[in-house]
């Protein structure tokens, strides 16, 4: 267990729904970091929270948001979901927004059918 | 922002022998090196990690090069055992605040 904890594990869904995808971080870690990991493909940085703010955002959709709330963990909201979605969605935390220790989930896999 | 390319892309040896994967990375600014192993459906797990002021760092069979002038960093795994067998992934944190990583290396250990 890598203390980040992020549910649910799987979930399937159907295109143009919207999910939540919920992500706690390790004990005292102030940073969350969304990636995103498709079928045999690398891992896309999509958005990184820091005690509650957003530090830092990449490749994500506009039909994607991200929040961290005052107890730190964090919400990837998904919607108007199609199939090129389906994915892998890991979480990670770290203790401050230098990134040192970066500790991941163990990720959601989403499949939209 | 921040480019890494990662090479091989599929790697395959003995059990053994030594393994050796690659990356580059574009921001002189970069100065944090981790590398990750990801086995069929689990998490990225961090193996060791460089920073900018080190050109080297080793962990038992695992060890890490870095060289600041070319912008390169490497990955040696010395006597592969089947456990080894996995993806491995580099990244770099660069101007950015996050880690940019990249595409990943199948490494194969064939008994």
């Amino acid at each position: 267990d890598s203390g980040v904890t992020q549910t649910p594990k799987h979930l399937i869904t159907a295109t143009g729904q919207r999910v939540t995808l919920r992500c706690s971080p390790r004990s005292g870690d102030l940073s969350v970091y969304w990636y995103q990991q498709s079928l045999d493909q690398g891992l896309q940085f999509l958005i990184q929270y820091y005690n509650g703010e957003e530090r830092a955002k990449g490749n994500i959709l506009e039909r994607f948001s991200a929040q961290q709330f005052p107890d730190l963990h964090s919400e990837l909201n998904l919607s108007s979901l199609e199939l090129g979605d389906s994915a892998l969605y890991f979480c990670a935390s770290s203790p401050d927004s230098m990134v040192y220790g970066y500790t991941f989930g163990s990720g959601t896999r989403l499949t939209v059918v | 922002g921040e480019n890494v390319e990662q090479h091989p892309s599929t790697l395959s040896v003995q059990e053994g022998d030594s393994a050796v994967i690659k990356c580059t990375y574009s921001d002189s600014a970069s100065n944090y090196f981790p590398w990750y192993k990801q086995e069929l459906g689990k998490r990225p797990q961090l193996i060791i990690d460089i920073r900018s002021n080190v050109g080297e760092k080793k962990d038992q069979r695992i060890a890490v090069t870095l060289n600041k002038t070319a912008k390169h960093f490497s990955l040696h795994i010395t006597e592969t055992q089947p456990e080894d067998s996995a993806v491995y992934f580099c990244a770099s944190r660069g101007s950015a605040r996050q880690l940019t990583f990249g595409s990943g290396t199948q490494l194969t250990v064939l008994p």
